[in-house]
């Protein structure tokens, strides 16, 4: 059975600092995964994706995230900070059925 | 441009009162979900549907029951609502493996 794990409900960094949100997942077969981001009071937004292909991949707003498969890792990351990115992340994988799991979330908050 | 459209936005229900959720998409896909957002539980699917016709469970389909009588359509259904059901659901759609689109959510009490 698929499962997402997210490492830290909470991550605090500084504006202009590096953002790292970690992301493992456990799938019986290779896996579809997907980085969203929910602001508040909206819905889910999509940054990323991972399918088939180039193993690092880049989303909208600077993000990026890099599949390992020997890691069963899809880590998040973003060079630079900004007070704009406050907002609370998800991991999520897929395989052939089309169940979609998400993992709990990471609440990311930028200081001044 | 609709997208995912939720109705309703707000609900307040005492518990053993039923109600249903309407999801409507305008974008064809097969892939219809609904999931349930509690704090620091993340996002948890209730029940799923690949297409007309089919539904599927998710991770947490006990109380609820759906229907997708037609394609842009997927119905969750409270039959004798509880307290355990308050909670934010989101309907989303797509299609296979592709990432999904999302309304805006409906945000349920239970009393």
């Amino acid at each position: 059975a698929q499962s997402v794990t997210q490492l830290g409900s909470h991550v605090s960094v500084s504006e202009g600092a590096l953002v790292l949100l970690r992301c493992n997942y456990s799938s019986s077969v290779p896996p579809y995964l997907f980085w969203y981001v929910q602001y508040p009071n909206q819905g889910l937004q999509l940054l990323l994706k991972y399918t088939t292909g180039a193993t690092l991949v880049k989303g909208i707003n600077g993000f990026e995230a890099e599949f390992k498969k020997s890691e069963t890792s899809f880590h998040l990351t973003k060079p630079s900070a900004h007070m704009s990115d406050a907002a609370e992340y998800f991991c999520a994988v897929t395989d052939w059925g089309g169940k979609l799991i998400f993992g709990q979330g990471t609440e990311l908050s930028v200081k001044p | 441009n609709a997208g995912v459209t939720q109705t309703p936005k707000f609900r307040v229900l005492k518990t053993g009162q039923s109600m249903t959720l309407l999801c409507a998409q305008d974008m064809n896909h097969e892939y219809m979900y609904w999931y349930r957002q509690d704090p620091g539980m993340g996002l948890r699917l209730i029940h799923y549907s690949v297409g007309e016709g089919t539904t599927a469970k998710g991770e947490v389909p006990d109380g609820y029951n759906v229907s997708r009588l037609k394609k842009q359509n997927f119905l969750l259904g409270l039959e004798s609502a509880a307290p355990s059901q308050t909670s934010v659901y989101f309907c989303a759609s797509g299609v296979s493996n592709s990432p999904l689109h999302f309304g805006n959510g409906t945000r349920l009490t239970v009393t």
